[in-house]
């Protein structure tokens, strides 16, 4: 059972640049997320997902878009990627509508804007 | 406004040593707490979910503890490995029951090296 895989674990873009982050869980989550990890600081939500279909925006959304056409994945796209966006992008789902059921997170995507 | 503190910041144990981690939260309505372990290069990993009436929960070495009056948690790890060197996350959910989103607040995590 691989759980949530995130692909590419690594990149870098040069400013304005665009590139998909991809996410891909078997685990048949209904909800998903993306996050991203700055430096010495908690996980930031960028957006989310309820279902196929569905997805809304976090705390921090501008620069990024989503799209969720299938349950089991949850891409993540950068337009005109700035030095701002260099972070590590975790994205993580979950089953049901129980708050109280963990997130499973994948081991995340290390992006560099240069 | 809403934020998770942790501390220490950092902290370094010998092997086999107990020690605890401490989160202060000023976050409300309260929904639950959470502990993640995140191992470097990993993504973080559930330890702990306590609701406001619960004060305490256990994961083999790892014991959670919940003040839900004070809005503080503590996370005692007893006889430490090797292999409890990571950084560990306190989350505050804000959302009730039901809420989609989980309004999770993420603390800036307690870094612990265990040492041999």
């Amino acid at each position: 059972n691989a759980g949530v895989t995130q692909t590419p674990k690594f990149r870098i873009l040069k400013i304005g640049q665009s590139m998909t982050l991809q996410c891909a869980q078997d685990m048949n989550h209904n909800y998903m997320y993306w996050y991203r990890q700055d430096p010495g600081m908690g996980l930031k939500l960028i957006y989310y997902s309820v279902g196929a279909g569905i997805t809304d925006k976090g705390e921090v959304p501008n620069g990024y878009n989503v799209s969720r056409s299938t349950t089991e994945d949850f891409p993540l796209r950068l337009e005109l990627a700035a030095p701002s966006q260099t972070s590590v992008y975790f994205c993580a789902s979950r089953f049901g509508t129980d708050v109280l059921k963990p997130q499973h997170f994948g081991d995340g995507t290390r992006l560099s804007i240069l | 406004k809403n934020q998770v503190e942790q501390s220490p910041q950092s902290l370094i144990i010998l092997e086999g040593k107990n020690c605890t981690l401490q989160c202060n939260y000023t976050v409300s309505p309260f929904s639950n707490l959470r502990w993640y372990k995140q191992d470097t290069g990993r993504g973080p990993v559930s330890l702990t979910i306590m609701t406001f009436s619960e004060n305490t929960k256990s994961n083999g070495r790892y014991t959670a503890t919940l003040d839900a009056d004070t809005k503080q948690s503590s996370l005692h790890i007893t006889a430490s490995q090797l292999s409890d060197s990571a950084s560990y996350i306190c989350v505050v959910s804000a959302t009730p029951y039901g809420g989609s989103q989980g309004n999770l607040i993420f603390g800036k995590g307690t870094k612990l090296s265990v040492k041999p």
